[in-house]
């Protein structure tokens, strides 16, 4: 089944203790990306990557890092979580395509963070 | 001003009824528009992209209205598993970064 997979789907921490939210995608889509969803904000971009070892910032990249050290895996990384970054977290992906189309984006079922 | 802007609703409409939402988005240069649905905390799903000529999938027609820079969705004949959260969608070409930008989305309740 094609899918995009995250990892933890819910996940309470501690200010400051490092941790890694995982994606995953089985489509070989050259682009991935992460979002962050907050009530009355939307959908918002943290970081993108638009093929292996290529990523780049989106809308909100401060206090979040990523890599794509393989296609199908997107890891974000928040090394000193803080409150404010207590969210719903959808990772996506999609094939390339050319400017100015793009193709549909695929989401993971999200990962709600909760940092106290 | 944000980039794409959508009435939050709710729209509380019975089974049947025909609704109407509206998306207005800022950046002229804009080339893709999408509506995506997301049900209550569940992950976002492209509904239908929109064309410049107008489009219908079923019970659902998108509109793009280039010059007034505005999305329409309009649903006919609603159903109960028509609510959720519609989310207008287009591409953003700020600083070259090629990324979509999510409106915040409209709900939709339908009432039996």
């Amino acid at each position: 089944e094609a899918q995009v997979t995250q990892n933890p789907r819910y996940l309470i921490t501690v200010t400051g203790k490092k941790l890694t939210v995982t994606c995953s995608q089985n489509m070989n889509h050259e682009y991935m990306s992460w979002y962050r969803q907050d009530p009355g904000l939307g959908l918002r971009q943290i970081y993108y990557s638009m093929n292996v070892e290529v990523t780049d910032k989106g809308d909100v990249p401060e206090g979040y890092k990523v890599s794509r050290k393989e296609k199908r895996n997107f890891p974000l990384i928040l090394e000193s979580p803080s409150p404010n970054q207590t969210s719903l977290y959808f990772c996506a992906s999609s094939f390339r395509g050319e400017p100015p189309h793009y193709n549909e984006q695929f989401f993971g079922p999200g990962t709600r963070l909760t940092v106290l | 001003r944000k980039e794409v802007e959508q009435d939050p609703g709710p729209f509380n409409v019975p089974e049947g009824a025909t609704v109407a939402f509206n998306c207005t988005y800022s950046n002229s240069a804009s080339q893709s528009f999408f509506w995506y649905r997301q049900d209550c905390r569940k992950e976002p799903k492209l509904l239908m992209s929109v064309y410049s000529s107008g489009n219908e999938d079923g019970r659902f027609t998108a509109q793009l209205n280039r010059a007034s820079q505005y999305i329409s969705l309009l649903i006919r004949d609603s159903k109960l598993s028509d609510s959720a959260t519609y989310l207008c969608v287009v591409n953003s070409m700020d600083t070259g970064r090629r990324a979509l930008t999510f409106g915040s989305g409209t709900r939709l309740q339908v009432q039996p």
